[in-house]
């Protein structure tokens, strides 16, 4: 086990509402980030979070928003979900730094219906 | 743009066979981290290696092994006398040198299934 830690497991909600996935990074580690795992893809990379600031970001609309909080911890807010939202959602913590590999949590499956 | 191919797509082989999974990759980047992460079914996704680009070395960690060639942009990954437990979906993945904030960006993975 990584440490690090995902609420909900899964999830489903209807075309049009918002959505709040959370992560629990590895202890020590301040660098959040954030994948999406549609069925059958590799994962694709939302943004990053580095001591509470947003420190790149993938190809996602606006609607797709975080937040990282003191203790390291993060959420990712979907607003005004699709049906293309649909996927395995996963967080991966780090410590910033050039030798530094990202370590993955159990993810959240989200279902937009 | 950076750029990580897994040509196979599903792989099947036999218990005790040994494999080979492919990973080409692109990247304009002198300086850059190659990874293989290891997907099972519960979804986590589980590191293996990281393997920075100035290290043309191959490694091996017990039925693991890499294959790194800077040449053909390739990290190809062996595992040997493979077991059933390693049935999984397994990723290549490719980050700038700070790995800590610099993205990933994955293949689209090679589903491998052992059959006992």
């Amino acid at each position: 086990e990584t440490g690090v830690t995902q609420s909900p497991t899964h999830l489903i909600k209807t075309r049009g509402q918002q959505v709040t996935l959370r992560c629990s990074s590895q202890s020590g580690h301040n660098t959040v980030s954030w994948y999406q795992q549609a069925l059958g893809q590799g994962p694709q990379f939302i943004f990053q979070y580095y001591r509470e600031e947003e420190n790149g970001r993938g190809n996602f609309p606006p609607r797709f928003s975080g937040l990282q909080f003191p203790n390291y911890s993060s959420e990712l807010n979907v607003n005004a979900l699709e049906l293309d939202d649909s996927a395995l959602y996963l967080c991966a913590s780090s410590l910033v730094g050039p030798t530094d590999t990202q370590y993955f949590g159990p993810g959240t499956r989200l279902t937009v219906l | 743009a950076q750029k990580v191919t897994q040509a196979q797509t599903e792989i099947s082989v036999v218990e005790k066979e040994d494999v080979t999974l492919d990973c080409v990759y692109e990247t304009r980047d002198t300086t850059y981290y190659l990874f293989w992460y290891k997907q099972p079914p519960s979804g986590e996704l589980v590191f293996l290696i990281r393997r920075n680009s100035f290290d043309e070395q191959n490694e091996i960690s017990g039925r693991y092994s890499w294959n790194f060639q800077k040449s053909t942009s390739s990290f190809n990954f062996t595992i040997t006398a493979s077991q059933v437990v390693d049935s999984a979906v397994y990723f290549c993945a490719l980050s700038g040198f700070n790995s800590g904030n610099t993205p990933l960006v994955f293949g689209k993975g090679t589903r491998l299934s052992v059959i006992a």
